[in-house]
């Protein structure tokens, strides 16, 4: 059973619209969640965390919103670019940014210039 | 800091061989992880080890997996015997005090 869902395989958009890449978990014991990004022949590399006392963590284009209720969170991408074409991993874990990631299946972003 | 390098890139080998996978975590990361990823279940975790200890290897699918880390500066994941099944990128991640993983360029196997 899958404790973390990314239910949209892939995701097309146009250059410089925004990229909204969704993710949710079943587990209410996450309290750390993250995206990393994945070109083709690369292994992942990190973008951005959140925790789960906070509900938006934002970095230059990228920015995480978290909605615990819902046990929900969102990947926005604003301005996007044609370099943010990859594959993102929604991964999430407990005891903080030390405890174990458990990640989705990934979503793969197209951005059209 | 060279990251976490994996050997082979690419493996291909035929059904029924042995295949051996390496990683060589960053110096000072005391933590190390195996993933398999594939299209219909994603990135999967195999195991992981702390200070070169196996600590959860539930993920580990058949007996036909093992996983070493004989120092903290090596790791191997072995199949044995493999099947087509096994096909996948297979990626090692170490991680240190800070708690952020660092993944290595994955090996693509390919069993025939």
């Amino acid at each position: 059973d899958q404790q973390v869902k990314q239910n949209s395989p892939s995701l097309s958009v146009q250059e410089g619209r925004i990229s909204i890449l969704n993710c949710d978990y079943t587990n209410s014991m996450f309290d750390y969640f993250l995206w990393y990004k994945k070109y083709p022949a690369e292994g992942p590399t990190f973008l951005i965390s959140i925790s789960s006392i906070k509900d938006k963590n934002e970095d230059g284009r990228f920015t995480v919103f978290l909605n615990k209720s819902a046990k929900h969170l969102s990947l926005h991408i604003v301005p996007s670019q044609p370099g943010d074409s990859a594959v993102y991993f929604c991964a999430a874990s407990y005891g903080g940014s030390q405890g174990n990631l458990i990640f989705g299946k990934g979503t793969k972003l197209s951005v059209k210039p | 800091d060279a990251g976490v390098i994996q050997s082979p890139r690419h493996e291909v080998t035929e059904m029924g061989q042995e295949v051996t996978l390496r990683c060589k975590p960053i110096s000072g990361h005391n933590s190390l992880f195996w993933y398999r990823q594939t299209m219909m279940r994603g990135l999967e975790l195999l195991i992981y080890f702390n200070n070169n200890v196996p600590i959860d290897d539930s993920g580990m699918p058949e007996d036909r997996f093992s996983a070493k880390m004989p120092n903290a500066s090596f790791s191997t994941l072995k199949i044995q015997p493999s099947e087509p099944r096994d096909s996948a990128v297979y990626f090692c991640a170490s991680r240190g005090t800070g708690g952020r993983y660092t993944f290595g360029s994955g090996t693509r196997l390919t069993v025939v």
